[in-house]
């Protein structure tokens, strides 16, 4: 099984409000990854998570904040977005952070600021 | 910085033909993963390749992990509609670094019934 589920689907949200995307993956990888994708561009790495500990900040914004609570889960909270955070945010997952390990990508959140 | 150069941008092929797409870059990898994107969807990971050399087929897909280590390519063999999306190759540098991914700028296929 190489299953990595997010929520929701779609998310439509104002420029004050605060929300939350969430990644869940039951395959006992310890790495977790954020990804912003544009349309038709490749996904741009935003956090890394390694053993459930943020190792890897891509001089993104405050107004996103990763949150680990464990192995299995990652969430990213928004608040205050921009109409320009428009995008395809996906979670990934591998077994290590180091090395030579595959990742897999969740089907992503759609999101749009308006 | 790394960067992958990724060829052709994108294709249009009829139905049953054949397709080849590669990446090239500067710096070495030591393992290439190409990934399919379908609209809306998330990338799925096709191929991945860990040795230099290496030859790796998944169905009527096949990619080449390159000698010099600077390049791979994908070979897709008698399309069908569902072939349709974004390819993307991924480099990795296994060791030293926890910077993971360098994406290629991906391939759109189109498949013309």
């Amino acid at each position: 099984d190489t299953e990595v589920t997010q929520t929701p689907k779609h998310l439509v949200m104002g420029m004050t409000n605060k929300k939350s995307l969430k990644c869940e993956q039951h395959m006992g990888h310890r790495a977790m990854y954020w990804y912003k994708q544009k349309a038709k561009k490749p996904p741009e790495l935003m956090f890394v998570y390694s053993y459930e500990k943020l190792s890897i900040n891509e001089s993104v914004p405050s107004r996103f904040s990763p949150e680990c609570p464990n192995s299995s889960l990652l969430n990213l909270h928004l608040h205050a977005l921009q109409p320009e955070d428009s995008a395809l945010y996906l979670c990934a997952s591998s077994l290590r952070d180091r090395g030579s390990y595959e990742q897999y990508f969740g089907p992503g959140t759609r999101l749009t600021v308006t | 910085g790394q960067q992958l150069n990724q060829s052709p941008q994108s294709m249009f092929i009829q139905e049953g033909e054949d397709v080849s797409m590669n990446c090239t870059s500067s710096s070495i990898f030591n393992t290439w993963l190409w990934y399919k994107q379908d609209p809306g969807e998330g990338p799925v990971l096709l191929i991945a390749l860990y040795k230099a050399g290496e030859l790796t087929s998944n169905g009527r897909l096949t990619a080449q992990f390159g000698i010099t280590r600077k390049d791979s390519f994908l070979n897709i063999s008698a399309s069908i509609p569902s072939d349709v999306g974004i390819y993307f190759c991924a480099g990795q540098v296994s060791s030293g670094s926890a910077r993971q991914l360098t994406f290629g700028s991906g391939t759109q296929l189109t498949v013309l019934p």
